[in-house]
């Protein structure tokens, strides 16, 4: 069973549209987030939500917006893509948001902007 | 602010070598620390961690321990094997209402039979 999916796992597309990523965990944890991974392997935080409540927002584009249906989902839109969008894009769950909760993560969306 | 730094890589190790992978963190407060792994194509697996100082977190015969007077949580394994050939990353997480996990840039380590 898979606790933490991500969809799609590979996602082409051109400057200028509007994409989703989708995921979903299993495991029953109350937080979630996203990651952004460059070209160079470096992670990056983006967002965080807790019970459906943003908790973390770095300093991301405005384009990127998360939305969180329910606990086990925390979908990232993207709008407008860019070339420097390409990344990979990591879901990550915890069981709560304190500070020695593991975090859990998806097998990535890898973002190929063109 | 706080931050994570790594040794650069990639490192190259041949089947039964000695591993350290270097780390040192700038933080306020106590945070937890973490390794991750990342095998090829796949996502970020939790290694080991330590949550206070002088814990020692270990795991499939990898160890790091939290030092407090250097800021340091160093990964060590005494005989790497080629199926560790992957990319580590060593994060703190703060303990302020963010609890946020901050990496460092990753060691790619390559192990050659």
């Amino acid at each position: 069973d898979t606790a933490v999916s991500q969809t799609p796992k590979y996602l082409v597309t051109q400057m200028g549209n509007d994409k989703s990523i989708k995921c979903e965990q299993n495991l029953g944890h109350d937080t979630m987030y996203w990651y952004k991974q460059d070209s160079k392997k470096f992670l990056k935080i983006m967002f965080s939500y807790n019970n459906k409540e943003l908790i973390i927002n770095e300093t991301v584009p405005n384009r990127f917006s998360p939305k969180s249906p329910d606990k086990a989902h925390l979908n990232l839109h993207i709008n407008s893509l860019e070339l420097g969008d390409s990344a990979v894009y990591f879901c990550a769950s915890s069981q709560q948001a304190g500070p020695a909760y593991e975090q859990y993560f998806g097998p990535g969306t890898r973002l190929t902007v063109t | 602010g706080d931050s994570v730094t790594q040794m650069e890589g990639p490192v190259t190790l041949s089947e039964e070598a000695f591993l350290t992978i270097n780390c040192t963190y700038t933080a306020t407060g106590y945070p937890s620390l973490f390794w991750y792994v990342q095998y090829p194509g796949e996502g970020l697996q939790l290694l080991l961690k330590a949550t206070k100082a002088d814990d020692k977190g270990s795991n499939k015969g990898f160890e790091a321990t939290y030092r407090k007077e250097t800021t340091s949580f160093h990964l060590e394994k005494g005989s790497v094997q080629v199926s560790d050939s992957a990319v580590y990353f060593c994060a703190l997480r703060r303990t302020d209402s963010s609890y946020k996990l901050i990496f460092g840039s990753g060691t790619r380590l390559l192990v050659r039979p």
